[in-house]
């Protein structure tokens, strides 16, 4: 089963829009990393957030950590075309090794 | 500063080949590990290791040998390989084991025939 689960799977904005992705677990999360990923090439690390109702932002891009630590959301405001790519969040549940989601594609249409 | 380097970029090999996926990190760090992306189903870890000389099973270690005579480099030995093998392999190294970001290098993309 997987432990972290990303909504929406596949998203599809059009450019100048805000949008929010999401990463739910079931456990507490002892670290909540939000990587970002384009076709070809490695995971670009964005944000590692630790503290229930943490909220760290750069640039455009905003990340929050819930006040019980089992969601995540990743919030982009005003969308371009860079923004376009795959999203993961990973997360470390206790000593355990970190675990990803399965991401969310991100489309950016003109 | 290159952070994390894997070679090769991409390989075709035929089902029972064998392979050495090479990595290796300039930033002095300790932990490294090797993951395997599937379309769809996220990264899974299939070794990882705390420092030179010491390595450990991940989730999804069958087919696959490791080994990390030095800090630097941590290669990926594929012996046999299979059809379920073709994947994007992704090598990453981080300072500690916890509340330390991965640095992740830009992947390997096998496919077995």
């Amino acid at each position: 089963s997987q432990e972290l689960e990303q909504s929406p799977q596949s998203l599809i904005v059009q450019e100048g829009k805000n949008l929010t992705i999401n990463c739910t677990s079931s456990k507490t999360l002892y670290g909540l990393y939000w990587y970002k990923q384009k076709y070809g090439e490695g995971l670009i690390f964005l944000m590692m957030l630790q503290k229930g109702g943490e909220e760290k932002s750069h640039e455009k891009i905003t990340a929050k950590l819930d006040e019980k630590k089992q969601q995540s959301s990743l919030h982009i405001t005003a969308s371009q075309p860079s923004h376009a790519g795959i999203y993961l969040c990973g997360a470390q549940f206790g000593n355990e090794k970190l675990t990803f989601g399965t991401g969310t594609r991100l489309t950016i249409i003109p | 500063n290159a952070g994390v380097t894997q070679t090769p970029k991409f390989r075709i090999l035929k089902i029972g080949q064998s392979m050495t996926l090479q990595c290796t990190q300039d930033m002095n760090h300790n932990y490294m590990y090797w993951y395997r992306q599937d379309p769809g189903m996220g990264l899974k870890l299939i070794y990882y290791s705390v420092g030179a000389g010491i390595t450990d099973k991940g989730e999804v270690p069958n087919g696959y040998n490791v080994s990390r005579s030095t800090t630097e480099d941590f290669p990926l030995r594929l012996e046999l390989a299979a059809p379920s093998q073709t994947s994007v392999y992704f090598c990453a190294s981080s300072w500690a084991a916890n509340n330390s970001p991965l640095h992740f290098g830009n992947g390997t993309r096998l496919t077995v025939t």
